[in-house]
């Protein structure tokens, strides 16, 4: 099965920096998702790529995918504690999986001091 | 728009007690998910509806959990007997197509606790 490690575990950052989260793959990916999750909450869906190459943003948070690489990173710019929680990846794991099983990582959590 | 409704939010059991968790996804979503989530880990799916069907439980230990979706709606999860290391949160979520187009949506969970 596609094995997905995200780096950092953890990171603690400064409010107002920037700070990047990494997320490789054991296979190729068909599909990458990134979430939020605060304690006790469920995952909010922040971006999903599709393609090699492609880039998002939604306001301060910008999602790349690299095919190549397997890898995609997730970049907040200007950190602000409303930031803070835990970002999980999750990937399709195989193109003939037309229902799109997810595989996650184990997370990072992100903690924003002021 | 309401979303996924999941409960209770907090159970607390016995091992070898049997415990339900109910899940009621976002209206016309066909696709549910039953999610596993042990502190410190990512999610780990357990079982995939598309409507009332089963489209994968390969990660279901079917020896004790099950699950059912009846009338393609809302969905539970049941687990009997309980073990120690099914302390976990259990997260319903839903998505309108299913598959690589579209995104899950997640309820809050279900934080379980078996003593």
């Amino acid at each position: 099965s596609q094995e997905l490690e995200q780096s950092p575990q953890s990171l603690i950052v400064q409010e107002g920096k920037n700070l990047t989260i990494n997320c490789t793959s054991s296979k190729t990916l068909y599909g990458l998702y990134w979430y939020k999750q605060k304690y006790g909450e469920g995952l909010i869906f922040l971006m999903m790529l599709q393609k090699g190459g492609e880039e998002k943003s939604h306001e301060k948070i910008t999602a790349k995918l690299d095919e190549k690489k397997q890898q995609s990173s997730l970049h907040i710019t200007a950190s602000q504690p409303s930031h803070a929680g835990i970002y999980l990846c999750g990937a399709v794991s195989s193109q003939t999986d037309s229902w799109g099983k997810l595989q996650f990582g184990a997370g990072t959590q992100v903690v924003v001091t002021p | 728009e309401a979303g996924v409704a999941q409960s209770p939010r907090y159970k607390i059991i016995e091992k070898r007690q049997s415990v339900a968790f109910w899940c009621n996804p976002i209206s016309g979503h066909a696709t549910l998910y039953w999610y596993q989530q042990i502190l410190g880990q990512g999610p780990k799916l357990l079982i995939q509806f598309q409507n009332n069907g089963v489209v994968d439980d390969s990660q279901l230990p079917k020896d004790r959990f099950s699950a059912e979706r009846l009338k393609g709606v809302d969905s539970t999860l049941k687990i009997q007997p309980a073990k120690l290391e099914d302390s976990a949160v259990y997260l319903c979520a839903s998505s309108p197509l299913g598959g690589k187009r579209s995104e899950q949506y997640f309820g809050p969970g279900t934080r379980l606790t078996v003593t």
